[in-house]
């Protein structure tokens, strides 16, 4: 079935540096893709979609220059961190859908980031 | 603006026995309902959807439960086991926006053996 993969699932920065997070469609195209965050047992909340070819669309309050997404390629989109906080530590969770019509979203297993 | 809303934050059922989560959403264009379970330190996987041209939805020990009129659907599991013990969360979406899914706050499931 379709899976969609995510690197790295940990990750630790430092406060002010950047970090990049991949988000792989791995046997279907995916001209869209999705951004969540989800904080400590709490819901998924969509940060920004990614289209393929063209800018992200953010989600009302989410910083697109903070959150820089990057979709260059029908499977692969990327999410960079800038300037990172410890504000900014969370569960980072990409999905997709192929690109047949109707077909479900598939998620990818997240990314903790914790910033110190 | 939460538009989809849960319920319980919490369940705890004894092995054997039936969950039963509730959801309840606002926008009336939503026409895409589906459930996912996650595991700790995984992402969502997706168990079972329903489109509201229908009242009931089953795969396997898990059924869909759809009332358009009140705005509500609800999972159950039936023989619930412990291997169910995670977190669940309703979902809506319009279809013609391309997926773009409100999640609802998630509830714990325990399984107790």
């Amino acid at each position: 079935g379709a899976v969609v993969s995510q690197h790295p699932s940990r990750v630790i920065c430092k406060s002010g540096t950047s970090v990049k997070i991949e988000c792989r469609s791995l046997d279907f195209q995916a001209t869209t893709m999705f951004w969540y965050r989800q904080f400590p047992k709490q819901s998924l909340m969509l940060m920004a979609t990614s289209n393929e070819g063209s800018k992200a669309t953010y989600e009302q309050g989410v910083e697109k220059d903070k959150f820089l997404i990057n979709h260059a390629s029908l499977t692969l989109s990327t999410l960079t961190v800038t300037s990172a906080h410890p504000e900014d530590s969370s569960f980072y969770i990409c999905s997709a859908r192929d690109y047949r019509f109707n077909s479900p979203l598939h998620f990818g297993n997240g990314t903790r980031l914790t910033v110190t | 603006q939460q538009q989809v809303k849960q319920s319980p934050q919490s369940l705890i059922v004894q092995k054997g026995g039936i969950s039963i989560i509730n959801c309840a959403y606002e926008n009336t264009a939503f026409d895409y309902f589906p459930w996912y379970q996650q595991f700790p330190g995984k992402g969502p996987a997706l168990l079972i959807a329903i489109r509201p041209d229908v009242s009931e939805k089953k795969e396997g020990r898990f059924t869909i439960s759809f009332n358009k009129s009140a705005k509500q659907f609800s999972l159950h599991i039936m023989d619930s086991q412990p291997g169910d013990s995670a977190t669940y969360f309703c979902a809506a979406s319009k279809e013609t926006s391309g997926s773009r899914l409100t999640f609802g706050e998630g509830t714990q499931l325990t399984v107790n053996p």
